[in-house]
Order: C-alpha cells, then sequence, then structure tokens
C-alpha cells in the first residue's frame, strides 16, 4: 500500500506558465514534508519542505502548499523554466524513536518547453 | 567537502556473486541511510546508521543484504547471491542529525544483475 501517492506520472509546462505537482498521503501521523527534484545520473536533490503546523511554505519561485485535513501537499513553480526540467519526489516522515525515515512517493516528470 | 561520494557509480554482475557498494557522507553528518529506487518509483528505504550504530532495517533488507559502518564514516551495503530482482539503484545519503533538514543524496549506485 503506497502512503505517499504522486497520481501523475508526467506533466508539460509551457515556460514562464506555473507548474503545479500534487501529492496525497494516507498515514496521517506524517508531520514532515520534503520536495526533492532529481536530474538523470544524479542522486535527488532537496528543495523545500514544511512542517504539519504550517500550511505554506515559499522559497523564491517555489512555494509548496499543505492540506492536512485533506492529507494533500503540492508544489507550485513559478515562473517555470526549462532548466526545472526533471523528476520531482513528495516525501513525507512521521517522527519516530530512532529518526526521520521518509517515504517517498513515486514521482512526478516536469518537462517546461521553451 | 565534495557531498556524498558513492562507489562504483554503476556495476553489472552475474546472478549469484556477491556485491558490495561504498558510501562515503558528508564528514560531519553523523545519520547515513541507504534507499533502493527502481524504474518508475521513488527510493524506498533499507536500513539506517546513526554512527556505527544500525538502528533501523526495512523489512525489503532481506537476509541477503547487510550493511555496515564500522567508524561511524563511511559505510558499505553488501548484496550476497544477488538476483535480477536485485537490479535498481542503490542511493546513500547523510543527514546531521534529528531535526536536519532532509537529506544529502549521493548519485547512486546502479546495479544490473544478469
Amino acid at each position: 500500500d503506497q502512503q505517499v501517492k504522486q497520481n501523475s506520472p508526467s506533466l508539460s509546462v509551457q515556460e514562464g506558465r506555473i507548474s503545479i505537482l500534487n501529492c496525497d498521503y494516507t498515514n496521517s501521523m506524517f508531520d514532515y514534508f520534503l520536495w526533492y527534484k532529481k536530474y538523470p545520473a544524479e542522486g535527488p536533490t532537496f528543495l523545500i519542505s514544511i512542517s504539519s503546523i504550517k500550511d505554506k511554505n515559499e522559497d523564491g519561485r517555489f512555494t509548496v502548499f499543505l492540506n492536512k485535513s485533506a492529507k494533500h501537499l503540492s508544489l507550485h513553480i513559478v515562473p517555470s523554466q526549462p532548466g526545472d526540467s526533471a523528476v520531482y519526489f513528495c516525501a513525507a516522515s512521521a517522527w519516530d524513536n530512532y529518526g526521520q525515515n521518509f517515504v517517498f512517493g513515486p514521482g512526478t516528470r516536469l518537462s517546461v518547453l521553451p | 567537502d565534495t557531498g556524498v561520494s558513492q562507489n562504483p557509480r554503476h556495476k553489472i554482475t552475474k546472478r549469484g556473486q556477491n556485491v558490495t557498494f561504498r558510501c562515503d557522507p558528508i564528514s560531519e553528518h553523523n545519520r547515513l541511510y541507504w534507499y533502493r529506487q527502481t524504474l518508475g518509483q521513488g527510493p524506498e528505504f533499507l536500513t539506517y546508521f546513526q554512527n556505527e550504530a544500525q538502528l533501523e532495517k526495512s523489512r525489503l533488507l532481506s537476509d541477503r543484504f547487510s550493511a555496515e559502518r564500522p567508524k561511524g564514516s563511511f559505510s558499505t551495503l553488501e548484496i550476497q547471491r544477488t538476483e535480477q530482482g536485485d537490479s535498481a539503484m542503490y542511493l546513500c545519503a547523510s543527514s546531521l542529525g534529528q531535526g536536519a533538514v532532509g537529506y544529502t543524496f549521493g548519485s547512486g549506485t546502479r546495479l544490473t544483475v544478469v
């Protein structure tokens, strides 16, 4: 059973427009969420995070929104640039006694068209 | 410090052979994680170390898998009697203790079992 879902395997957006990537989770114990970006032949790179005490976090062109009641978060990229073309992973964690192990979604491939 | 380093980048092995991967984390990071990623999926948690102690293992980590971090610095992941289903990208990540914002991933080791 997938605890973190990204139902859109791919998304294409025109340069300069907004990209919206969605993520849904099922475990109500998750209280910390991250987005990672991955280019081919590289490891995932941390992009932005949000904790469950917030509903929005912004960093430059990237904004993450969290709707706890719907167990849904989204990543907005405005304006989108061709260099943003990559696979984006949503990840979630629930604090436990040992540490912070993240559960990743399957990813959404974003293509920003010039 | 150039980030998390993984060696080798690629490994092709025959079914039944043993393979070992190495991960050198960021030097001041005390936590080290191993993840596995297959095509079309996000990274899946395998195991995690805090310093030299292996604190958690996923059920994905069968008896054929063993990980060590003998001096709390680099880590090795060994797979014995490899099977074709072991073919995947093996990602290592490190972080600086609890409360760290996400992990820093290495570029991964791609294993192909033929």
